[in-house]
């Protein structure tokens, strides 16, 4: 079966500019994750949603980042006003039930995302 | 805080010999424990999971790793490399008890010479 898409798979965009990656997960898993790897590092905890809600943000690094996911599905994450320290590939992931319920995260290409 | 450290950023092996990605783990409670791998331009897959069942735990294409709790080692082990085996790999231990969230080492590297 299909595995999680993300697009675009590349975005350049100017500092200071708005964007949104969006993420489809495998079909019928309820929760979704979105992580940052920057070059050279591993992947670093964004936010989870179980369902439409979000239900650990922790890990986003200040305001500019939002996230929704609507109907429980597709997941948008959203970037404002972006700084050149927002380069990274940003991953996102999927689960039937969760991590804690012994269910495997399954991850997308990523969005490699350049801020000019 | 739950925490992975791969101890090394590079490993370079011969094609037929054994392969030795070493992680340590701090938790303050059992932790469940994962390896990852991702190669060049492709998405991050799961190798193999502990969560507090067997302690030698066997994944995908021969790999497994031993869970040593008195040691806080989770190593990644494979007896005879394969070319097709140069990626990066990830130690990965679950959040705190009550989140999904996933924290990853910082990654090993792994060559592989023919």
């Amino acid at each position: 079966g299909a595995g999680v898409s993300q697009t675009p798979s590349n975005k350049v965009t100017e500092k200071g500019k708005y964007v949104e990656l969006r993420c489809d997960p495998i079909s019928g898993h309820t929760a979704l994750y979105w992580y940052r790897q920057s070059l050279g590092q591993g992947p670093e905890f964004l936010i989870y949603f179980q369902g439409t809600g979000a239900a650990d943000d922790s890990g986003l690094p200040n305001d500019r980042f939002f996230a929704v996911r609507p109907e429980g599905s597709v997941s948008t994450l959203k970037i404002q006003r972006t700084e050149r320290g927002d380069s990274a590939v940003y991953l996102c992931a999927s689960s039937q039930l969760g991590t804690l319920a012994g269910d495997t995260q399954y991850f997308g290409p990523g969005t490699r995302l350049t801020v000019l | 805080a739950q925490s992975v450290t791969q101890l090394d950023s590079h490993v370079s092996v011969s094609e037929g010999t054994p392969v030795l990605l070493r992680c340590n783990y701090s938790s303050s409670y059992s932790p469940s424990l994962f390896w990852y791998v991702q190669h060049p331009n492709k998405g991050l897959q799961l190798l193999l999971k502990y969560t507090s069942a067997a302690t030698l735990v066997k994944g995908i294409n021969g790999f497994e790793a031993e869970f040593k709790k008195s040691e806080t080692s989770f190593h990644l082990t494979k007896p005879s490399a394969h070319m097709s085996d140069a990626a990066e790999y990830f130690c990965v231990v679950v959040g705190l008890f009550n989140t999904d969230k996933l924290i990853f080492g910082t990654g090993t590297r792994l060559q592989v010479f023919p």
